[in-house]
């Protein structure tokens, strides 16, 4: 398995801020994916990253792809309220089939 | 509508007493997958299905069974359910493209088991 470390584990914020969470292994990955999950429901891909230093924009969101594809980092500008969520990142196994998934972070942004 | 559902959504059992969760999706979608998630320890791989008929094992598949024997179902199977598989349980479909970590995973809306 390779493993997936998210960080912070919980960020609780103003509404207005910035924030950067964290995704990081020891492994290389041909790609990684950020998901987005609100309580009761199930994640939603947020955004796929492939190429090395690959950097996305979703609207106030950037998310950057490592050099070295062993890490990533989703930033998120003026934080609104409708941000909260858990930010699960995964990546596929380099050989077969499986998905791992970091064990997210929590994020509460208050007005 | 295109989407992956679950049933049932919550379920209440007793330990030992056989149980199964429906999955089934209507995107023609070759890859299928569970998923547990319980508190501290994230979204967790139960079973993958790359087609029908060919099953793999994932992180986490001690005391569960699956069977694709159709594309559009995937249903997971707990033969002696034990309270350590009180969880929240996901199914996940994509297109089996440029692999699971490349294609959209589409999540079913859970189902939220308790074994007394």
């Amino acid at each position: 398995t390779q493993l997936l470390e998210q960080s912070p584990q919980f960020l609780s914020i103003q509404e207005g801020e910035n924030l950067t969470v964290y995704c990081n292994s020891s492994s290389v990955f041909s790609s990684l994916q950020w998901y987005r999950q609100e309580p009761g429901e199930g994640p939603v891909l947020l955004v796929t990253v492939v190429t090395g230093g690959e950097v996305k924009k979703l609207k106030r969101l950037t998310f950057q792809f490592g050099d070295a594809r062993k890490d990533s980092s989703l930033h998120i500008t003026a934080a609104q309220t409708g941000d909260t969520g858990l930010y699960l990142c995964a990546g596929g196994e380099n050989s077969g089939y499986a998905l791992n998934f970091g064990k997210g972070t929590s994020l509460l942004v208050t007005p | 509508e295109a989407q992956v559902t679950q049933n049932p959504r919550y379920l209440i059992t007793v330990t030992g007493k056989k149980l199964t969760v429906t999955c089934s999706q209507n995107m023609n979608h070759e890859y299928m997958s569970w998923y547990r998630q319980d508190p501290g320890l994230g979204l967790r791989q139960i079973y993958y299905s790359m087609n029908v008929e060919v099953t793999d094992k994932g992180d986490v598949p001690e005391g569960y069974k699956v069977s694709r024997k159709e594309k559009r179902n995937f249903p997971l199977i707990l033969e002696s359910p034990s309270p350590n598989q009180t969880s929240l349980y996901f199914c996940a479909s994509s297109p089996l493209a440029g692999g699971p970590g490349m294609d959209t995973q589409y999540f079913g809306p859970g189902t939220r088991l308790t074994v007394l």
